[in-house]
């Protein structure tokens, strides 16, 4: 089944303890972004990545770190987690940058920082 | 700059038609999309429409885009309980690296 797979679904971790959610797709797709929902603002992008090797970013880079050293992996990282990145991310892809009517997200995780 | 904006909430009875909608601001924008998110699930890719169309019909869902107003909507004929969901109007352009969200629309239906 194509999907896009992301672990954990819950988490719940404490102020400055690293750590790193993982997203995997299984359709070749190049095209990959992480965003953060908060309630009354949407989904914000965080990363993105339009191929191996090639991340940039998004809106609200700042207290995350992503990389793309295979097509199908585009983990998010979070060195120091802080309160104000609890949230609701997810991870999403697309067949190629431009084809954006193609993308599909992940179940969600969602992050807790106390 | 780019925004999406809609509503919060809407509540309509079972049965009756649902319309959710969304201004934009980008007029170049090319792909303009509904999204659905369902309760603990991830965004569900409804339809989209290209910028260069006024109407798309799906089975019970009918997308109207006014381009000259920068304004989208999403009617839902015969709302069933299973259309209860948060829904996002997103753009996006077609050199575009990501889709701008709307702060999503959350259905409720009454009995």
């Amino acid at each position: 089944e194509a999907q896009v797979t992301q672990n954990p679904r819950y988490l719940i971790t404490v102020t400055g303890k690293k750590l790193t959610v993982t997203c995997s797709q299984n359709m070749n797709h190049e095209y990959m972004s992480w965003y953060r929902q908060d309630p009354g603002l949407g989904l914000r992008q965080i990363y993105y990545s339009m191929n191996v090797e090639v991340t940039d970013k998004g809106d609200v880079p700042e207290g995350y770190k992503v990389s793309r050293k295979e097509k199908r992996n585009f983990p998010l990282i979070l060195e120091s987690p802080s309160p104000n990145q609890t949230s609701l991310y997810f991870c999403a892809s697309s067949l190629r940058t431009g084809e954006l009517y193609g993308y599909t997200f992940g179940s969600g995780t969602r992050l807790t920082v106390v | 700059g780019e925004d999406v904006e809609q509503s919060l909430f809407l509540s309509v009875r079972e049965g009756d038609s649902s319309v959710i909608n969304c201004t934009y601001t980008d007029s170049s924008s090319t792909y303009l999309y509904w999204y659905k998110q369902e309760p603990g699930a991830g965004l569900q890719l409804l339809t989209y429409i290209f910028s260069n169309m006024d109407m798309k019909q799906d089975q019970r869902l009918t997308v109207l885009l006014n381009k000259k107003d920068k304004h989208l909507s999403l009617r839902i004929a015969d709302t069933q309980t299973g259309d209860s969901a948060i829904y996002f109007c997103a753009e996006s352009k077609s050199s575009a690296s990501k889709i701008i969200f709307g702060s999503g629309t959350r259905l409720s239906i009454r009995p």
